[in-house]
């Protein structure tokens, strides 16, 4: 069935560093993909997507690109900051009523 | 942000009891889902409904029920509660939009402890 891996965190940076999150999945079609983060205490917002092969999401800095052929959508923000620090989590649509597939998440922590 | 509300945001209750959460939505959207997150599992879904009295089980079903008798309103309830029912429940919407469907908007978590 279809499923989303993600890397493992927590993952701990420096402010301004260079941030990757690694994520790949496994669908059958052609699906929508997402990024979405989840503050401390809050709900889960939509962070950035890409609906087809070569697609670039990108917003408030974070992008990730749609690659078909390594079936990835990994995220980077060139330079992050303390409140980037949250939970991120990568999810697959394969429009199959529209369910979202869930990696397990990674947690972000910025230090000053 | 979504119109999205869940009732309660936090609650505790005996094992072996009734439990039912509320969704309610005000954005007429045609999809509601229910997740539950724990840790090391990301979200996992628990029900959907793609219309009204249109219902159908997640990855993670047994236990739990639901109804949706409105377009703005999708009850979980779990019939008899049990610890491994302890969680943080999510609920989501999103819209038909031509062959596909939009993203998911999430409401902001109910916490549910079962003692």
């Amino acid at each position: 069935g279809d499923s989303v891996t993600q890397m493992e965190g927590p993952v701990t940076l420096s402010e301004e560093a260079f941030l990757t999150i690694n994520c790949t999945y496994t669908a059958t079609g052609y699906p929508s993909l997402f990024w979405y983060v989840q503050y401390p205490g809050e709900g889960l917002q939509l962070l950035l997507k890409a609906t087809k092969a070569d697609d670039k999401g990108s917003n408030k800095g974070f992008e990730a690109t749609y690659r078909k052929e390594t079936t990835s959508f990994h995220l980077e923000k060139g330079s992050v900051q303390v409140s980037d620090s949250a939970v991120y989590f990568c999810a697959l649509n394969a429009n199959q009523g529209g369910k979202l597939i869930f990696g397990q998440g990674t947690e972000l922590s910025v230090k000053p | 942000d979504a119109g999205i509300t869940q009732s309660p945001r936090h609650k505790v209750t005996e094992t072996g009891t009734p439990v039912t959460l509320r969704c309610h939505q005000t954005e007429n959207h045609r999809y509601m889902y229910w997740y539950r997150q724990d840790p090391g599992h990301g979200l996992r879904l628990i029900h959907y409904s793609y219309g009204v009295k249109d219902t159908d089980k997640g990855e993670v079903s047994d236990g739990y029920s639901v109804s949706r008798s409105k377009t703005e309103d999708f009850l979980l309830t779990l019939e008899s509660a049990t610890s491994s029912q302890t969680s943080v429940y999510f609920c989501a919407i999103s819209e038909k939009q031509g062959a596909s469907v939009t993203e998911a908007f999430f409401g902001q978590g109910t916490r549910l402890t079962v003692v």
